[in-house]
Formats: structure tokens, sequence, C-alpha cells
């Protein structure tokens, strides 16, 4: 089957430091990894669209310079958040799969800033 | 612009019953694809059932079945003989069916609550 692992599950930093998370497909070939970060109030957010040997698509209100993302194979993507501050917390998602296919979950990691 | 609209904020049902949980959407896409998802109280995002706008069936799945009636951008989860399990929130969502659309758009939630 298809899995996505994400790690860590639950981190804290203080403001303005840096965290990072990964995240990894198991089963499947992660061609597209879609970023998002969820609210308490459960909505998503898309941060960014990667797709292997393609450019990083940020929607607007994220950046490379804030979130900086790596997808160097079918299987890996990590993302950082530097200069962590309150507003940064939520729960952060990874949407792996193939273009032609549905995005499946990692189970989050779970961002909180003091 | 795409949007997609879940307007039942939480449904109690009685265990080993159907529940229908609404989906409506916007879209300029001619080919789009739909799709549910529930998420567990860990947190967990799990990938439930798919509808591909240029099928006429709807698609079930186990349990999962789903109600899509395209001239009205509607797309139904039905969820007969429910179990204890099945309390989640469920969100449906959607995407371009071209490239560079892959990201999904999501509801908001409906937070289903199965009782004994």
């Amino acid at each position: 089957g298809a899995l996505v692992y994400q790690y860590p599950r639950r981190t804290i930093c203080k403001s303005g430091t840096s965290m990072r998370m990964e995240c990894q497909a198991v089963g499947f070939q992660a061609t597209s990894v879609a970023w998002y970060r969820q609210s308490p109030q459960k909505t998503f957010e898309l941060i960014a669209l990667s797709t292997v040997n393609s450019a990083i698509k940020y929607e607007q209100n994220f950046t490379q310079e804030k979130f900086p993302i790596s997808h160097p194979n079918l299987s890996f993507s990590s993302m950082t958040v530097l200069n962590a501050y309150l507003e940064d917390r939520g729960l952060y998602l990874c949407g792996a799969g193939d273009w032609e296919y549905e995005q499946y979950f990692g189970p989050g990691t779970r961002l909180t800033v003091l | 612009a795409q949007k997609v609209t879940q307007t039942q904020t939480s449904i109690s049902v009685m265990e080993k019953t159907t529940v229908t949980m609404d989906c409506v959407y916007e879209t300029q896409d001619s080919s789009y694809f739909l799709f549910w998802y529930k998420q567990t109280a860990s947190g967990e995002i799990v990938f439930l059932i798919r509808q591909d706008s240029y099928k006429k069936e709807n698609a079930t799945v186990g349990h999962y079945s789903l109600n899509f009636q395209k001239p009205k951008s509607s797309i139904g989860l039905i969820i007969t003989a429910t179990q204890i399990e099945d309390s989640a929130v469920y969100f449906c969502a959607m995407r371009g069916a071209s490239s560079g659309s892959w990201q999904l758009i999501f509801g908001s939630g409906t937070q289903l609550t199965v009782m004994p």
C-alpha cells in the first residue's frame, strides 16, 4: 500500500529559530509533493507544490526564503521553516503522489513556537 | 477561482445507519477530480474515494459511495452501515486535471460522530 511518513510528528522551537521536517513516501512514486499547513480551525493552506525535476511553485504569502523545500528523488521531500514565529504554528502536512492520481498524506508535523 | 464548500459543520448518527455528507464545488476547469478524505483524531488524513469529472458512474469503495451530480456541481459522500470508528472529520477536495493543477482545494470539513 501507499504510505507517507513525516518526521518529526511534533516539534517545539523557540521564536526566531528554524526547524526542518521530512516527508517520505513508501510503496509509490512521489513525483509531486504538496506541502500544506492546517490551522487549529482545520482550514488548509497550500504552501508550495514540488515536482521532481521541476521548479518548486510557492503560493502567495509563502516564499522560498522562509520555507525552503528540497525534493531530490521520488520518495523524499523536506521543508524547513526558517525564523519561526507564532504565526507559523500549525500542522504541516505533505501530500505525495503521481500527478494522475490522488495524494496520500503523512500524519503531519505539529509545530509549536514558544 | 476554485472553491469547495461543505455547509454541514457536524453530523451525529447512530451506529449502523447511513449518513450523507454534502459538498459543492466551483471550477472553471472542464476536467477535474473530486476526492473525499477523513482526518482522524490523531490528525492522520486518509484518502477514501475519488470521482473523475468525466465519469458518469458514481464511485464506490467499500461502504463509501458518492452521489455525483455534475449539473449541480455537487459531490456527496454516502457512508452505509456506519461504525464507531468512522467518527472523524471528513474533507471534500478537488483539483484540476491539467498539468500544474495538482494541488488540492479543500472544503472546511464535516465532523461526523457515530454513536453506539
